[in-house]
């Protein structure tokens, strides 16, 4: 069965730093890959999707995720945080009719000033 | 603007008292779901629709209804609520580009307490 496993439960860095969230899965065809962001009281936004093609893309608010099949990760990053990306980071994976969609438990990050 | 609405977004109820949350995109999108955000879970998926008159149940359908006799709405009816659905609802809608479907669009949820 798809599972999705985001390690880190919460993660704090400052706001200038870099930013890597790991995302592991586990799915036995080729599988279709999400991240979402959660702003407090709000719903799920679309960041990025990987469907095919070039393992590295890129999504909106200046994240990238890097496809790497033989580590079966998706990990998000973001090159310099900004105090606005405190929020909770959803990985999920999905076959191509997203029927069976598996989100991860979610990594929380909090910006230091 | 593009969006799906969910109604109410804040509801208490008492043990068996039906409900129904309500759910509607205005994207034309073939595909909708409904999921459930617990602490330390994530989002687990009810049911799913892939088009009018075609539902599935996903992880967690137990106690939970839906419908899909138009293409706009895709109500959740908690038949006789329980204390332990008490969770945070998203629908969310999806439309296909080539071959995949694309990233689902959230609704902003529905807080529920049974009690």
């Amino acid at each position: 069965a798809q599972s999705v496993t985001q390690p880190d439960i919460h993660i704090t860095v400052s706001e200038g730093a870099s930013l890597e969230l790991r995302c592991n899965y586990s799915y036995g065809a080729t599988p279709y890959l999400f991240w979402y962001v959660q702003s407090p009281g709000q719903g799920l936004q679309l960041l990025l999707k990987y469907f095919s093609g070039d393992t590295l893309v890129q999504g909106i608010k200046g994240f990238e995720a890097e496809f790497k099949r033989s580590q079966s990760s998706f990990n998000l990053r973001k090159p310099s945080v900004h105090w606005s990306d405190a929020a909770e980071y959803f990985c999920a994976v999905g076959p191509y009719n997203n029927n069976d969609m598996r989100f991860g438990a979610g990594t929380r990050l909090t910006v230091k000033p | 603007e593009a969006q799906v609405t969910q109604n109410p977004r804040y509801l208490i109820t008492v043990t068996g008292k039906k409900l129904t949350v309500t759910c509607s995109q205005n994207m034309n999108h073939e595909y909708m779901s409904w999921y459930r955000q617990d602490p330390g879970l994530g989002l687990r998926q009810i049911y799913y629709s892939m088009n009018v008159e075609v539902t599935d149940k996903g992880d967690v359908p137990e106690g939970y209804k839906v419908s899909r006799k138009e293409k706009r709405n895709f109500p959740l009816i908690l038949e006789s609520p329980s204390p332990n659905q008490t969770s945070l609802y998203f629908c969310a809608s999806s439309y296909r580009a080539g071959r995949a479907v694309q990233g689902y669009t959230f609704g902003s949820g529905t807080r529920l307490t049974v009690v």
